[in-house]
């Protein structure tokens, strides 16, 4: 059972548009979540994250919103860049499970020129 | 959906002990799994890829001889820390591909905190 859902495998931006990158969870315990960017052949990159008494971060171009209640949360890149093409990978974590990631599937983020 | 476990999921030992962490893909074959490392607030870090049935490749600056990775099946992976010390602890994860696709699952995880 994936507590933490990507259900878009793949998604394709036009340059300059704005990216958004989805992410489900089915564990309301889940307090911490991250997303990470991952090119071929390197590991993840930590890009931003949120906790759960929050419901918006901002960081540059990126910007994660969560809701609570729909247990959702996206990933807006504005305005997506060439580099920015990659697999997104998000994560969330609970105190009470020693903050252990639950991971999503991933998905692959595809900016057209 | 694929599934990817840990075992276990936090261990402390002493300085100067072994540790051995399984991955394990609970429902789909994996020929290829990944194990990184993670420091607090860092990215996580390739430490070395594992092909079932051959040696693992080890990124650069991991000692292979400390970080034992084998590979023995389809579904189990395992990564041993030798000779321990606390500048080792660390947050382990590891991830599974199956062959032909190229999205990683990720495990959950294992703390280790050597004292």
């Amino acid at each position: 059972d994936q507590q933490v859902k990507q259900n878009s495998p793949s998604l394709s931006v036009q340059e300059g548009r704005i990216s958004i990158l989805n992410c489900d969870y089915t564990n309301s315990m889940f307090d911490y979540f991250l997303w990470y960017k991952k090119y071929p052949a390197e590991g993840p990159t930590f890009l931003i994250s949120i906790s759960s008494i929050k419901d918006k971060n901002e960081d540059g171009r990126f910007t994660v919103f969560l809701n609570k209640s729909a247990k959702h949360l996206s990933l807006h890149i504005v305005p997506s860049q060439p580099g920015d093409s990659a697999v997104y990978f998000c994560a969330a974590s609970a105190r009470d499970s020693n903050y252990q990631l639950i991971w999503g599937a991933g998905t692959k983020l595809i900016i057209k020129p | 959906g694929a599934v990817v476990s840990q075992h276990p999921s936090r261990v402390i030992c002493k300085s100067g002990t072994s540790v051995k962490i399984e991955c394990r893909s609970l429902d789909f074959q994996a020929t290829t799994m990944f194990w990184y490392r993670q420091f607090p607030k860092q990215s996580l870090m390739l430490m070395a890829t594992s092909n079932e049935g051959s040696k693992a490749t080890y990124e650069q600056g991991v000692e292979k001889d400390k970080f034992l990775i084998n590979h023995a099946s389809l579904t189990l992976s395992t990564l041993t820390v030798t000779s321990a010390h606390p500048e080792d602890s660390s947050f382990y994860i590891c991830s599974a591909k199956r062959q032909g696709i190229d999205t990683q699952y990720f495990g959950p995880g294992t703390r280790l905190t050597v004292l």
